[in-house]
């Protein structure tokens, strides 16, 4: 059975700073998503990791997926109020499933 | 249509009482998710329609639970005999060829069982 675990789980940090969400999951894949979710709404697609080493950006948010080490990190780069949401990443068991992580809530604040 | 449209955005039901979430997947996507999110929680995969194969109904938590899709377009979820447990955010998501691409979510049908 494929689990997806996410850390942390929740996240404050301050404007300006740096971090990194973990996700790691338990089987081979190499197709892993990012999706954010803002309070009340539904999930919205960030990234899209389809191979080993792949590297995605966008603002001020980094996605790099490690196949062989089984882990996928989002990376944010002098955070901003506006990041603030939860944070989900998901994994194809390369039979077009898609399990969901735990969620990582982050908090931005000045 | 323009995205994955979910109706009723909202429903409260009485305990026992039976309720169909509909979803309208963007038009062509072949792959159909349906997600149960409770307050707080992260996704729970239900079940996953994917063109004319078979659905894989591996996460429908009980025979409570049945969702059918017509072709490649409309799914309903339907849950029998409502339980308080069942209160929870239904999201439907869909895809143009499965995971292989990323899935669209709708804004997800609230369900308060009373």
């Amino acid at each position: 059975e494929l689990k997806v675990e996410q850390n942390p789980l929740f996240l404050s940090m301050q404007e300006g700073k740096n971090y990194t969400i973990y996700c790691n999951y338990s089987t081979t894949s190499d197709r892993l998503y990012w999706y954010r979710q803002d309070p009340g709404k539904s999930l919205e697609s960030l990234f899209v990791l389809l191979s080993n080493g792949a590297v995605k950006q966008e603002g001020r948010l980094m996605a790099s997926l490690d196949t062989k080490a089984r882990l996928s990190t989002l990376h944010i780069t002098a955070a901003v109020h506006d990041l603030s949401a939860t944070y989900f990443c998901a994994v194809d068991m390369n039979t077009d499933k898609l399990i969901f992580g735990t969620g990582t809530r982050l908090q931005v604040f000045p | 249509g323009a995205g994955v449209s979910q109706s009723p955005s909202n429903k409260v039901t009485e305990k026992g009482k039976d309720v169909e979430l509909r979803c309208d997947p963007i038009s062509g996507h072949t792959a159909l998710y349906w997600y149960r999110q409770r307050l707080g929680q992260g996704l729970e995969f239900l079940i996953y329609f994917q063109g004319n194969s078979a659905p894989d109904k591996s996460g429908l938590p009980s025979d409570r639970f049945s969702a059918e899709r017509t072709g490649e377009s409309v799914s309903t979820l339907t849950i029998q005999r409502t339980q308080q447990e069942d209160s929870a955010v239904y999201l439907c998501a869909s895809s143009l060829h499965g995971a292989i691409t990323e899935a669209f979510f709708g804004q997800g049908t609230r369900l308060t069982v009373v």
